[in-house]
Parts: structure tokens; sequence; C-alpha cells
């Protein structure tokens, strides 16, 4: 089926610095998205992004988060300045239109230490 | 709190039997249920999904099982094989599936 890949699978950071997650989603879809999972907790939504904007957003998308996909290429998360709470995987997702199946890559493992 | 809830942490089934997994709901507005399988370190990946104005639908060994009114929906697979040895996650949306709700995960482990 299709495929979204996510770079790098693990990352280790020191707290404060900045961080960037890659998001290649399947090439055709439209509506991108980020979804957090702490260890030991579920999957929980961040943010959607369509037609270069972000249309929802939870409370866990917190200022020091951003997403962008600069001219068709990586859907990006970012976060900067990073904080411990940060840990986590991250998972990424893209759907060709809001209504239809989401599709998600295999997740980032983020350590910040 | 948590809107999606699934209420067993693991599920064990002998080979050939019946894997039943369940899941739980809060928010009245949700009208997609999905269930994902993941195994570790992979993507977690669509095996069937509903909307709310059916409340039954068969894949193959697969069948989902949507009780609006209590709020809960599940999941069956027939003749359970070692291979749906993984985790599986349920999951909400409303207005569209453009914010799903997981839930924890069971992991069903099938067993020769």
């Amino acid at each position: 089926g299709p495929k979204v890949l996510q770079i790098p699978s693990h990352q280790i950071i020191d707290m404060g610095q900045m961080v960037t997650l890659n998001c290649d989603p399947v090439s055709n879809h439209l509506y991108f998205y980020w979804y957090k999972q702490i260890l030991g907790q579920q999957m929980e939504f961040l943010v959607n992004f369509y037609n270069g904007k972000v249309m929802e957003k939870s409370k866990l998308f917190k200022d020091q988060f951003s997403v962008e996909r600069p001219d068709g290429s990586y859907f990006t998360l970012k976060i900067q300045p990073t904080a411990l709470e940060d840990s986590a995987v991250y998972f990424c997702a893209s759907s060709l239109a809001g209504t239809d199946t989401q599709y998600f890559g295999p997740g980032t493992r983020l350590l910040v230490l | 709190g948590q809107q999606v809830k699934q209420s067993s942490p693991s599920l064990t089934v002998q080979e050939g039997g019946i894997s039943i997994l369940n899941c739980d709901y809060e928010n009245d507005m949700f009208d997609y249920f999905a269930w994902y399988k993941k195994y570790p370190d992979n993507s977690p990946t669509l095996l069937i999904s509903v909307r709310s104005n059916v409340d039954k639908r068969e894949d193959g060994r697969l069948t989902v099982f949507l009780n609006k009114s209590g709020k809960h929906f599940s999941l069956h697979i027939t003749a359970s094989q070692p291979e749906d040895t993984a985790v599986y996650l349920c999951a909400a949306g409303d207005g569209g599936n453009n914010k799903l709700t997981f839930g924890q995960g069971t992991v069903l482990s099938v067993i020769p």
C-alpha cells in the first residue's frame, strides 16, 4: 500500500536545541498530520495541515512547535527549543482528502536529554 | 480524560479461534471508527473502518461492529493466525477524519 517515510528514525538531542523531524508523505496526498506518542500512552493528535496552512492544532502543539511543507518537499515538524517532555515517538500521516484514510509513517523516536 | 479507551491491554487467543478487540468512546460527535494494526517499530496500518451510518462491516476475516447507543465498537478476527499477533489500535474521528483520537492499544497474541 501507500508508504509514508520518516527521517530520521531516531534522534537524540540536548534540551534547548532545535530539532526538525521530516516526513515524506504519499505523493498525491494533500492533507498532512503529526501525532505524538509518549511511552506507555496512546497516540495523540498534534496538528493537521492543508494547502500550506495549519487547519487545527491540539493543546499539545506548543508555541515552540511549527510545521511547514516548503514547495512540496518534506512535511516537517520543528521544535525550537526542545524540552525534556518532548521526548516521544512522533508519527506523521497523510491523506488524499480530509475524510480519507490516514496513512502513517513508522515514527521518529525523539529523546531529549 | 481519555475519549477513546481500550480496556484490555492484552489478549491471548489460540490459533484458529476468534479474537475480539473492544473499544469504548465518549464523544457523541464521533462518526468515523477505525482499527489499525501495528508491529513494533513499524507504521500503524488501517485494517478496517466504518462510518456511523452502518453498524457492521465485514472484510474477509475481519468484522467491525458499531454500537452507537453504547458508544462501543469492536473488531472480530475469525480463524486467528500467529501472524495476527500485533498491537491493535482503535481510533475515532468526527466531522471527517482530520483528527483521529486513538485508544492505548491491545496487544494480541495468537498462539499455535
